[in-house]
């Protein structure tokens, strides 16, 4: 079974510094998404990013990118110049043809950026 | 504007009842997902639809039971056969299965608590 697995159960930043939230995941299927998601304690899921399996460059989004190592199976997300909005719970996911495509999540970690 | 609701966004019941929670789209989506998510937790998924009249089982399906009789609509059911139905469920959706690059929307969550 595929798997996500998120090594930071809590960082710490300061405001305006980047941060690099790991992800690695485990498949043997040579197509998937990548996903990253926030969470801040009203409960709702942001999307932030998305890789495709082939995507042959890194995503990018604004203030996020992506930092896919396809050899390495790892999908890091890089926050570029904190905020203290920023403060909230990250998943990493991935979606698989095998599961219907339904988004298999990570355990999260909880970032705090302050002042 | 068009998103995913999901009502009620609180919701209590004695131990031993049934509870249906609600999730409607009008994304005109095809597919619809349901998460549950225990405090500290990722996203577990429960139940999955690609299609209407045809869904699957997640990984954690036991004491769950859903329909999905019209595209719009993914009801959740949580049976009394669910031995610890405390949590927060989240409703999802994507506009094809094999779309994933359009990416999912999720509804802002029903928590359930059973007492």
């Amino acid at each position: 079974a595929q798997k996500i697995t998120q090594t930071q159960p809590g960082m710490f930043v300061q405001e305006k510094e980047a941060v690099t939230l790991d992800c690695t995941y485990d498949t043997s299927d040579p197509s998937y998404g990548l996903f990253w998601y926030k969470q801040p304690s009203s409960g709702e899921m942001i999307f932030l990013i998305y890789q495709g399996s082939y995507d042959q460059q890194n995503a990018t989004e604004g203030r996020y990118s992506l930092n896919f190592q396809k050899a390495r199976k790892s999908a890091n997300l890089v926050i570029s110049a904190s905020q203290l909005g920023d403060s909230a719970m990250y998943f990493c996911a991935m979606s698989l043809l095998n599961s219907g495509y339904a988004l298999n999540f990570g355990k999260g970690t909880s970032l705090l950026v302050t002042p | 504007d068009g998103g995913i609701t999901q009502s009620p966004k609180y919701l209590f019941r004695k131990e031993g009842q049934n509870v249906t929670l609600s999730c409607e789209q009008n994304l005109n989506h095809d597919a619809m997902y349901w998460y549950r998510q225990d405090p500290g937790q990722g996203l577990r998924l429960i139940y999955y639809s690609q299609i209407v009249n045809d869904f699957q089982k997640g990984d954690i399906a036991e004491g769950y039971s859903v329909s999905r009789e019209k595209k719009e609509s993914f009801p959740l059911t949580v049976t009394s056969a669910q031995k610890n139905p405390t949590a927060f469920y989240l409703c999802a959706s994507s506009i094809s299965p094999d779309r994933v690059d359009y990416g999912y929307t999720f509804g802002s969550g029903t928590r359930l608590t059973v007492v």
